[in-house]
Formats: structure tokens, C-alpha cells, sequence
């Protein structure tokens, strides 16, 4: 079972919010973790949009719109990225990352259509 | 402006070596851990090593997946960073992107991969 887990791909409407998952394997506590979230275009390098672990130890990336949050839910186990007032521009791949056993695991990405 | 740029990348034959830099400006480099990082077509990223900067000895990891094929090295005094990778099979033919890795100097900084370069391209085949 891979460490990381996000959908393959999730659709939203413009205006709405979009609450992109990445669920930890079972016996890793997302709360020890540190959780980073990148955004990707295609034909484009990953752009790092924010990293959380908790509300104090959290921070969005430089340039990145406030409508871009991080968050936690502990009974699933899942890092959130959490996307309000979604944008045609919006439409991305989006990773997620944490550093585990001496080195950083990605999760397979979520590709977010905006429709 | 943080500006990395990879080169280095193209065609490789099945069991040759590729030798990839990355040249950085706009930022300390000295300060920073510097990464590598892949993506292979149509596929999900993928960590590949990083070495660690003065401060932290320029001590290196590497993922489980390159482990024994890799060397990461870094010049600060031409701010560049270099990955050597050998014994090349066909799954390792992707994107290669440096990136720049946690700020840890007289302090340190829990962001990483925040700049990207834009990538080079290596293709093993016959």
C-alpha cells in the first residue's frame, strides 16, 4: 500500500470549493507529519502552494492566493487542500508530499477539472 | 529572481551514465539543501536524492529506487548542483528537475521544493 493516496482526479464547479485528499497508509499518524502541496500545469514545473501540519505550523507559499488552505482530518487519516472559489485557472494537477523514512514520498497526484 | 536551470539531459543507451547540472542564481545558494526530482511521461512526481548544504556537512539521501546508481555533488562556488545517475534502465527515463531544498544556515526553514527549474528531458533507449 503506497504511503501516500490521492483520487486520480476530482471535478468542480466555478465559484465552488474543491477539498483535494491525501490519505496517510494505516500506522502512519498524519498528525507527526508535515504536508506539502504543490500545484502542476501541463508542460510546467511543479509551483509550491502551501505546507501544514497544524494551524500554528503552517504556511502558504509566497504569491499563492489565500484561496489556497491546507488542513487536516485526523479520523481519515488525510492532509486537505482546500481550494475556495475555484477558477478556471485553477485546473491543475495537484501532489501532495511528506518527508518518511529518510526521504520525501509523493502521492500520484489528483487532476482537478474545473467545469 | 530564484532561477534554476537543468542541463545535461538526452538520449541514453540501457546500462550508460548521464551526468545532469542544475545552475541556480537569485538566492544564497550556500544556504540551501539542494533536490532532484523526476517525472516520467505521463506519470506522478518522483524524489530522487538531495544533498545537504555546508552547514549540515553536505551529507546526501537518496531514495531506495536509484540507491547504488546515484551521486549528488554540489560546487557553491559556481552555485551549481550535479546528479550523476549509473546503470540506466528504461524507467528511468523522465524529467529531471532540480529543485531547492530546506534554508539552513543560521537558521532554517521548513519549505522546500518552493523554485523549480524547468526540467531536461532523458530518454533511455536503444
Amino acid at each position: 500500500q503506497a504511503v501516500l493516496t490521492q483520487p486520480a482526479s476530482l471535478s468542480a464547479s466555478p465559484g465552488a470549493s474543491a477539498s483535494l485528499t491525501c490519505t496517510l497508509r494505516s500506522g502512519i499518524n498524519v498528525d507527526a507529519y508535515r504536508i506539502y502541496w504543490y500545484q502542476q500545469k501541463p508542460g510546467s514545473p511543479p509551483q509550491y502552494l502551501l505546507r501544514y501540519k497544524s494551524d500554528s505550523d503552517k504556511r502558504l507559499g509566497s504569491g499563492v492566493p489565500s484561496r489556497f488552505s491546507g488542513s487536516k482530518d485526523g479520523s481519515a487519516n488525510a492532509g486537505i487542500l482546500l481550494i475556495s472559489g475555484l477558477q478556471s485557472e485553477d485546473e491543475a494537477d495537484y501532489y501532495c508530499t511528506v518527508w518518511h523514512n529518510g526521504g520525501w514520498v509523493f502521492g500520484g497526484g489528483t487532476k482537478l477539472t474545473v467545469l | 529572481e530564484v532561477h534554476l536551470v537543468e542541463s545535461g539531459g538526452g538520449l541514453v543507451q540501457p546500462g550508460g551514465s548521464l551526468r545532469l547540472s542544475c545552475a541556480a542564481s537569485g538566492f544564497t545558494f550556500s544556504d540551501h539543501y539542494m533536490d532532484w526530482l523526476r517525472q516520467a511521461p505521463g506519470k506522478g512526481l518522483e524524489w530522487v536524492g538531495r544533498i545537504r548544504n555546508k552547514f549540515s556537512s553536505y551529507t546526501r539521501d537518496y531514495a531506495a529506487s536509484v540507491k547504488g546508481r546515484i551521486t549528488i555533488s554540489r560546487d557553491d562556488s559556481k552555485n551549481l548542483v550535479y546528479l550523476q545517475l549509473n546503470s540506466l534502465k528504461s524507467e528511468d527515463t523522465a524529467v529531471y528537475y532540480c529543485a531547492r531544498g530546506h534554508l539552513h544556515s543560521s537558521t532554517w526553514s521548513e519549505d522546500v521544493f518552493d523554485f523549480w527549474g524547468q526540467g531536461t528531458m532523458v530518454t533511455v533507449s536503444s
